[in-house]
């Protein structure tokens, strides 16, 4: 079975470009999560999504970040514009919701580099 | 709000030793799940083992095995037979039924030869 896939795996810009992440769930799995990972600040949890819904966005940093999910095979997640402390491991995760002790299947992250 | 602990920052342990990494935290809730992540530098996260909040049998897999104290609200992880591939940051997290998972700040485990 494929995993969850992100792309792209690095994206190295200059500061003020847009950056789009992406992310396809595995097959089945009805929640999806967007996360970053810091040295200083641990994995922070930013948004994650129901049946395609965002349920809990508390933790997008500010409005230069959106993320979207127009269909339960697809995800991404957007900064607009990047600023280098936006420099981070993202990483996407899903599960599915078929009993609680379901846990969550990580993508292979993509580091950004903000320049 | 539920928190997680891990006051461990970094640990290391000599090759086929025994090695325990610590993780604590609080909840008001009595029916959740806890988990234990491994991050190897290839930085992927992997499942290493899972314990329902509800089972009092603790969870093993393998040289992992967990001991869960829910009345202490500690869930420690237990590697037996350390090999060098064990090397990794180690993640404790917390979740109940559908919600999201919250995650500890981690361990850093190293194996030494």
């Amino acid at each position: 079975d494929a995993g969850v896939i992100q792309s792209p795996r690095h994206e190295v810009t200059e500061m003020g470009q847009e950056v789009t992440l992406r992310c396809k769930p595995i097959s089945g799995h009805d929640y999806l999560f967007w996360y970053r990972q810091t040295m200083m600040r641990g994995l922070e949890l930013l948004i994650y999504f129901n049946n395609n819904v965002p349920i809990d966005d508390s933790g997008m940093p500010e409005d230069r970040f959106s993320a979207k999910m127009p269909n339960a095979s697809f995800s991404t997640l957007k900064i607009q514009p990047s600023e280098p402390r936006d420099s981070a491991v993202y990483f996407c995760a899903s599960s599915g919701s078929r009993g609680g002790n379901q846990p969550q299947h990580f993508g292979d992250g993509t580091r950004l580099s903000i320049l | 709000a539920q928190t997680v602990t891990q006051s461990q920052p970094e640990m290391s342990v000599q090759e086929a030793e025994t090695v325990t990494l610590s993780c604590t935290y609080d909840t008001s809730e009595s029916d959740y799940y806890l988990f234990w992540y491994k991050q190897p530098p290839s930085r992927q996260m992997i499942l290493v083992i899972r314990q329902e909040a509800y089972k009092q049998q603790n969870a093993t897999e393998n040289r992992f095995s967990v001991n869960f104290q829910k009345a202490a609200k500690s869930f420690s992880l237990k590697i037996s037979d350390s090999q060098l591939g064990d090397a990794a940051m180690y993640f404790c997290a917390y979740k109940t039924s559908y919600d999201k998972v919250i995650f500890g700040p981690g361990t850093s485990l190293s194996v030494i030869p």
